[in-house]
């Protein structure tokens, strides 16, 4: 069953360095998100992007955040200037188009900030 | 703004058991609503998906129902194992543009014991 896939599972960063988070979306979803769960904290929406611009977002994506789609197959999360508070496991997620599509979620990448 | 909350937090029972996991959410006005099982470590993965105008879904062991108007789904699982241990997440989307982000309660953890 095709699946999302997201590289790296963990990245460590030292404080203030920028981090590329990469994702993999199911080949015929039009629809991509990235989404946030802070350790023992809900799932977060952060941004959501479509026909390459993004569709919507959180308060939480702000400045320091911003997506792109550089390649047919390739969604990334760029995180410019990171803090501790970033410190989190990032989820990709995907759907096809058509009303009532399921969202499908990667494993994830644990980002520790130090 | 949209809150989910889920009952209980947490829960254990012998290999066997029925059980009924709650969700709630404040407001009515919901597309859809998508429950996942995530477990330790791990992504998201997609169980059950019930559109407003549905009032349940089922696959295979797992009956998820939806009472709109009072803001609250169900999920049932029948016949419980080991392996339905996982923490179970509920989510609701809230209109239908296509790239709408979920959000989500903070789950059930559930130990189902040998």
């Amino acid at each position: 069953e095709p699946e999302v896939t997201q590289t790296p599972s963990h990245q460590v960063t030292q404080m203030g360095q920028e981090v590329i988070l990469r994702c993999v979306p199911i080949s015929n979803h039009l629809y991509f998100y990235w989404y946030r769960q802070i350790l023992g904290q809900k799932v977060e929406f952060l941004v959501s992007f479509y026909n390459n611009e993004i569709s919507e977002k959180s308060e939480i994506f702000d400045d320091q955040f911003s997506v792109e789609r550089p390649d047919g197959s390739n969604f990334t999360l760029k995180i410019r200037s990171t803090k501790l508070e970033d410190s989190a496991m990032y989820f990709c997620a995907s759907s096809s188009p058509g009303s009532h599509q399921p969202q499908h979620f990667g494993d994830g990448t644990r980002l520790s900030i130090l | 703004k949209q809150e989910v909350t889920q009952i209980p937090a947490a829960l254990s029972v012998p290999e066997g058991e029925n059980l009924v996991l709650n969700c709630s959410f404040t407001d009515s006005a919901i597309y859809n609503l998508q429950w996942f099982r995530q477990d330790p470590g791990k992504g998201l993965t997609s169980l059950l998906l019930i559109q407003s105008s549905q009032r349940e879904q089922t696959s295979g062991r797992l009956n998820a129902s939806l009472d709109k108007s009072s803001g609250r789904s169900t999920l049932y699982i029948a016949a419980s194992q080991p392996g339905d241990s996982a923490t179970y997440l509920c989510a609701v989307r809230i209109s239908g543009g296509g790239a709408d982000g979920l959000t989500f309660g903070k789950g059930t953890h559930l130990i189902i014991q040998p």
